[in-house]
């Protein structure tokens, strides 16, 4: 595709619930990212993916959140046990390879998460 | 911990004028500094990178970097009401592929 995807854009969600959120990066992009943007807040890194690896999760919160990517394309990010303080934007980013000075981050349009 | 400041504003400037928009940050080892621009209820969008000391034109943008300092600086020329928006700064390097975001700084431009 022509940018990066995301699904779906808004997710209301009761407390306890698990969700997952999908993002379907820019073709041929090796490297892919998921932050999140609370109100008020800056971009918080969550996970970072190299191909189907994750060499850096060092942002997840907490062992309610993990994620996957398959096939060294689409990546999920699953919420298990939903609280209210998960309530944010949920932004994936996808670059060419992550590592060259200068690669650029491209991001999708983001998943709005309101757990009531 | 690695930190990207911003001050957070918000700045407003008169159409025409030039706005500034400044940013430091903490790890010395960061390699490449890129300005987003945000709109509200959208996901950021690139303005530029820069990742050597000096300056960066790109149309009505420059970036300066000063690694002695460590300090980055976006500057837009001939400001439209169409620039306002929130600015981020960002960081990356020293070992990560992670983009640390400084908090962002809001610019309005007025008619």
């Amino acid at each position: 595709g022509a940018g990066v995807s995301q699904s779906p854009s808004n997710k209301v969600t009761e407390k306890g619930k698990d969700v997952e959120l999908r993002c379907d990066p820019i073709s041929g992009h090796t490297a892919l990212y998921w932050y999140r943007q609370s109100l008020g807040q800056g971009l918080e890194f969550l996970i970072y993916f190299q191909g189907n690896s994750a060499p850096d999760k060092s942002g997840l919160p907490s062992d309610r959140f993990s994620a996957e990517r398959t096939g060294g394309s689409v990546s999920t990010l699953t919420i298990q046990r939903t609280q209210q303080e998960d309530s944010a934007v949920y932004l994936c980013a996808s670059s060419l390879s992550g590592s060259q000075a200068g690669d650029t981050q491209y991001f999708g349009p983001g998943t709005r998460l309101t757990v009531l | 911990q690695k930190e990207v400041e911003q001050n957070s504003g918000p700045l407003s400037v008169p159409e025409g004028a030039i706005a500034s928009l400044n940013c430091t940050y903490s790890d010395r080892g960061s390699q490449s500094f890129f300005w987003y621009r945000q709109y509200s209820g959208k996901s950021p969008e690139l303005i530029m990178f820069i990742y050597s000391n000096g300056d960066k034109e790109d149309g009505r943008f420059t970036a300066q970097l000063n690694k002695a300092s460590q300090y980055v600086s976006l500057l837009i020329r001939d400001s439209q009401p169409s620039d306002s928006a929130t600015y981020l700064c960002a960081a990356m390097g020293g070992g990560s592929e992670k983009l640390v975001f400084g908090k962002g700084m809001k610019l309005t431009v007025n008619p």
